[in-house]
């Protein structure tokens, strides 16, 4: 099915391990971006994309590692977890030509 | 530097009545605006946006938007509120005069809650 996919939807780790948190969109987008919800901060971007083996940093870059060879996948890696990356990760995608977002359906991640 | 405000965290409404959600901004030039609503549980899912023209701004669900340039404010309403409209709504804006990449900035989220 067309869409934005994340994967895995929970993840339970530990402290010092590294994490990676898969997204894949169908659209062909040529943007895609991670995103990360705490309660009180809303959505605050980490790392985004304008198109393959093009990244750079959002606001809060720091611990997190992307790459993005194919245009339709946009893998984030938590080089060495801590607890404070205990949150909820979003996907999301954008068309250059469209100006909304879409998003995947989110990655619950637990770091003890 | 851009900003979003909702100044409300919880919304109570009951069904049938009408709703607003409120949302103010600050942008250095003329704002792209957007309303996105969250179920639980799963993704943010777009409404409606603002880019140009009618400031009345028509979406889904039912749902509408006034953009008001001089109050900078993009507020959410609908005339008559179901149990199913429950979720968190945030609204987003973007400056369309910033080149490149064009960062969103979202509010911190509105719930609303319709009390049957």
């Amino acid at each position: 099915d067309a869409g934005i996919t994340q994967s895995p939807r929970y993840k339970i780790t530990e402290t010092g391990r590294q994490v990676t948190l898969m997204c894949h969109q169908t659209w062909s987008h040529s943007y895609m971006f991670w995103y990360r919800q705490d309660l009180g901060h809303g959505l605050r971007l980490i790392y985004y994309s304008a198109a393959a083996d093009i990244t750079d940093k959002g606001e809060v870059p720091d611990g997190y590692v992307v790459s993005r060879s194919k245009t339709e996948n946009f893998p984030l890696t938590l080089e060495s977890a801590t607890r404070s990356q205990t949150s909820v990760y979003f996907c999301a995608s954008r068309n250059s030509s469209y100006n909304e977002q879409f998003f995947g359906p989110g990655t619950r991640l637990t770091v003890l | 530097a851009q900003s979003v405000a909702q100044p409300e965290d919880q919304v109570n409404v009951a069904e049938g009545n009408p709703l607003t959600v409120k949302c103010t901004y600050s942008v250095s030039g003329n704002p792209y605006l957007f309303w996105y609503v969250q179920y639980p549980n799963r993704g943010l899912q777009f409404l409606l946006k603002y880019i140009t023209g009618d400031n009345l701004v028509k979406g889904s669900y039912g749902f509408e938007a006034e953009f008001n340039k001089s109050q900078t404010s993009f507020h959410l309403k609908k005339p008559s509120a179901l149990v199913s409209d429950s979720a968190l709504y945030f609204c987003a804006v973007r400056d369309r005069n910033s080149g490149g990449y064009q960062k969103v900035t979202f509010g911190i989220g509105t719930k609303l809650q319709v009390i049957p």
